[in-house]
């Protein structure tokens, strides 16, 4: 069970849209899209941003998304706003009740 | 609204058992799935294990031979032990409730929310 592998950071100016890839293999983001997605700003627990690859909690503004193609699930942020500057990880299901976690993505917003 | 609360020691001993409870408020245990996940300092999230109140657990492979986690539905707790513990265990310690989706007719639990405001265990003499 490997972590999913992530983008280190990426970054965007305000108003600009942003895509946060992860990617897994067959055995866990490609075989099932149960694939979520979390905020984490400094010295904070994390937040759900987006659940089974596309679903939004209540609460969570739609300027995020959640996509999945093959083994790799994508997490948009449109219209970037600097308080969107956090650490994203993505988890996903990986067979036999177990999960696993992406490595994190820094988003710095300019 | 359900509301998680870690606590437990902030210090353990190399080689002795880290030892941390959730207290669940807001909602009882008696339904869902309840986590843990820790992230040492600077680096990634990672999945220790979860439990269902009647007791039935699951946890990753990587710390399965030393994680244990329990329920106490009566205080509306669920605990974690770690045994054997060495420096690589120092990190924030979060618990959370576990989401679950039916997939192909099968319930599979795979997202965390709400979470606690996490922990940190420093392993150290």
């Amino acid at each position: 069970q490997s972590a999913l592998t992530q983008p280190a950071s990426v970054s965007g100016s305000p108003g600009q849209s942003i895509t946060i890839s992860c990617t897994g293999t067959s055995s866990d983001v490609g075989s099932y899209n149960l694939v979520s997605w979390y905020q984490q700003h400094p010295g904070k627990a994390p937040k759900l941003m987006i659940y089974e690859g596309s679903k939004r909690p209540s609460g969570v503004s739609n300027r995020f998304s959640g996509s999945k193609s093959g083994n790799t699930a994508s997490l948009t942020i449109s219209g970037l706003q600097a308080e969107d500057e956090a650490d994203y990880y993505c988890c996903s299901y990986a067979g036999s009740s177990t999960l696993v976690f992406g490595g994190g993505t820094e988003l710095t917003v300019l | 609204q359900v509301q998680l609360q870690e606590s437990g020691p902030g210090l353990v001993k190399p080689s002795e058992t880290l030892s941390l409870t959730c207290t669940v408020s807001g909602g009882s245990i008696n339904s869902y799935y309840w986590s843990w996940t820790r992230q040492p300092p600077g680096k990634g999230l990672e999945w220790i294990g979860y439990i269902y109140h009647s007791g039935s657990t699951k946890y990753n492979p990587s710390l399965k031979s030393r994680v244990t986690i329990s329920a106490d539905t009566s205080k509306n707790q669920f605990s974690l032990k770690l045994s054997s513990v060495t420096a690589a265990d120092t990190a924030v310690y979060y618990c959370a409730r576990v989401g679950s989706s039916l997939v192909r007719g099968a319930i599979i639990q795979n997202w965390f929310d709400p979470w606690g405001q996490g922990t940190l265990v420093t392993v150290s003499s």
